[in-house]
């Protein structure tokens, strides 16, 4: 079954270093998105794409997070200058259209210290 | 401001019982109710339900939505170790693209 894959699954930052996590969506869907779950809390979304940019984004997603799909296949989010209470596990999902389930990938793990 | 709220926050059963899990909500301009299991890494889709009162099903999992009360509720019927995890609820509101989840419900399943 096709899956959303997300790369590192563990990624140790020093506070104030940008880092990039990234994201392989499943192949034929359209529709991308970020979400973060801070240990203990709720998952919390952070933005959606769609055609090449930025389609939503929720009061988190400030200007030291940007998104980009740099080729056909792969979704990023970088976190410039990062902050310890970016300590997050990140995930990445996909969905083919807006009215369709949103599938996750494994997250990857971000700790700053 | 929209919520949602699970319950209830945890649940120690033994193999072989059933169990019930409760998911309301306040949404503006609500669209559709998903279900998701997460165990160790990523929410896995279980159900999503748009309409009240249609009951879906899985093997012995089985959902329904109730417009009416704002809520939702998740059944596991004769269950096994490997059902223990976290059970998401999450809420899509019309006209975005986000979900807004619940604390969800940690479901134990003891031999």
């Amino acid at each position: 079954e096709p899956e959303v894959t997300q790369t590192p699954s563990h990624q140790v930052t020093q506070m104030g270093q940008e880092v990039i996590l990234r994201c392989v969506p499943i192949s034929n869907h359209l529709y991308f998105y970020w979400y973060r779950q801070i240990l203990g809390q709720k998952v919390e979304f952070l933005v959606s794409f769609y055609n090449n940019e930025i389609s939503e984004k929720s009061e988190i997603f400030d200007d030291q997070f940007s998104v980009e799909r740099p080729d056909g296949s792969n979704f990023t989010l970088k976190i410039r200058s990062t902050k310890l209470e970016d300590s997050a596990m990140y995930f990445c999902a996909s969905s083919g259209q807006p009215n369709q389930p949103q599938h996750f990938g494994d997250g990857t793990r971000l700790s700053i210290l | 401001e929209d919520k949602v709220v699970q319950s209830p926050l945890s649940l120690v059963v033994h193999e072989g019982d059933t169990v019930t899990l409760n998911c309301s909500y306040e949404v503006t301009n609500f669209r559709s109710l998903l279900w998701y299991k997460q165990e160790k890494k990523a929410p896995t889709f279980l159900f999503m339900l748009t309409s009240s009162g249609i009951e879906k099903k899985s093997g012995r999992l089985s959902s329904i939505l109730d417009k009416k009360e704002l809520s939702s509720i998740l059944n596991i019927t004769a269950t096994q170790t490997g059902d223990s995890a976290i059970y998401l609820c999450a809420v899509e509101p019309d006209n975005t693209d986000k979900l807004i989840f619940g604390t969800g419900t940690r479901l134990q399943v003891f031999p």
